[in-house]
């Protein structure tokens, strides 16, 4: 298994402008989270999924962000319009029920 | 103080010395686990330990869990330059589902 999949792996962009994070999740996982990390506030559960149902969403910092799952093998972070304070490395993890996580890459985004 | 804290934050020691790391924790858990990340990586899940359990091995590694103090360490034996990294304790509660909960971390330096 190619374990989970997140692109791209680096995003620059300028405040205002659209920013989409992919996640392909490990295939048979269930369950699928979104976190963000800075030096600043460690690492953060922005929102997770179980069987591509939004469960909690209480961790996303307001509006600007939202995440989709459309199928069990695809997830979408999205931040609109983007910020310079959104700036982080954004990971994705998915897994088999409340067990161990299985971490992607990382997204790392810079807001200019 | 955010559920799963670690200690300490950073913890520098010899190829050869044994490591250990503390977390505390403030709700009661279904499961601690201990996660490594290794700089510019994603996390990589270690162990998990169950509410139930006392102690647990895995190769070098060795995890206790105290209900009692809400607390847990990790005990890496043995070490060897490639365990530099920063290590995490995660626990999730009775009511959270799949959600974890991360602590800040220990960055532990293991030097040649």
């Amino acid at each position: 298994d190619a374990g989970v999949i997140q692109s791209p792996r680096h995003e620059v962009t300028e405040m205002g402008q659209e920013v989409t994070l992919r996640c392909k999740p490990i295939s048979g996982h269930n369950s699928l989270f979104w976190y963000r990390q800075t030096m600043m506030r460690g690492l953060e559960l922005l929102i997770y999924f179980n069987n591509n149902v939004p469960i909690d969403d209480s961790g996303m910092p307001e509006d600007r962000f939202s995440a989709k799952m459309p199928n069990a093998s695809f997830s979408t972070l999205k931040i609109q319009p983007s910020e310079p304070r959104d700036s982080a490395v954004y990971f994705c993890a998915s897994a088999r029920g409340p067990t161990s996580q299985f971490f992607g890459p990382g997204t790392r985004l810079t807001v200019l | 103080s955010q559920q799963g804290e670690e200690d300490p934050q950073a913890l520098s020691i010899q190829e050869g010395e044994n490591a250990t790391m503390n977390c505390s924790y403030k709700t009661s858990i279904n499961n601690l686990q201990w996660y490594r990340q290794n700089s510019g990586r994603g996390l990589v899940h270690l162990i998990l330990i169950r509410s139930n359990e006392r102690e647990k091995h895995s190769g070098r590694l060795r995890v206790t869990l105290d209900t009692s103090k809400k607390s847990s360490s990790l005990l890496i034996t043995a070490s060897r330059a490639a365990d530099t990294a920063s290590y995490f304790c995660a626990t999730d509660g009775l009511t959270s589902g799949s959600r974890l909960t991360f602590g800040e971390g220990t960055q532990l330096t293991v030097n040649p």
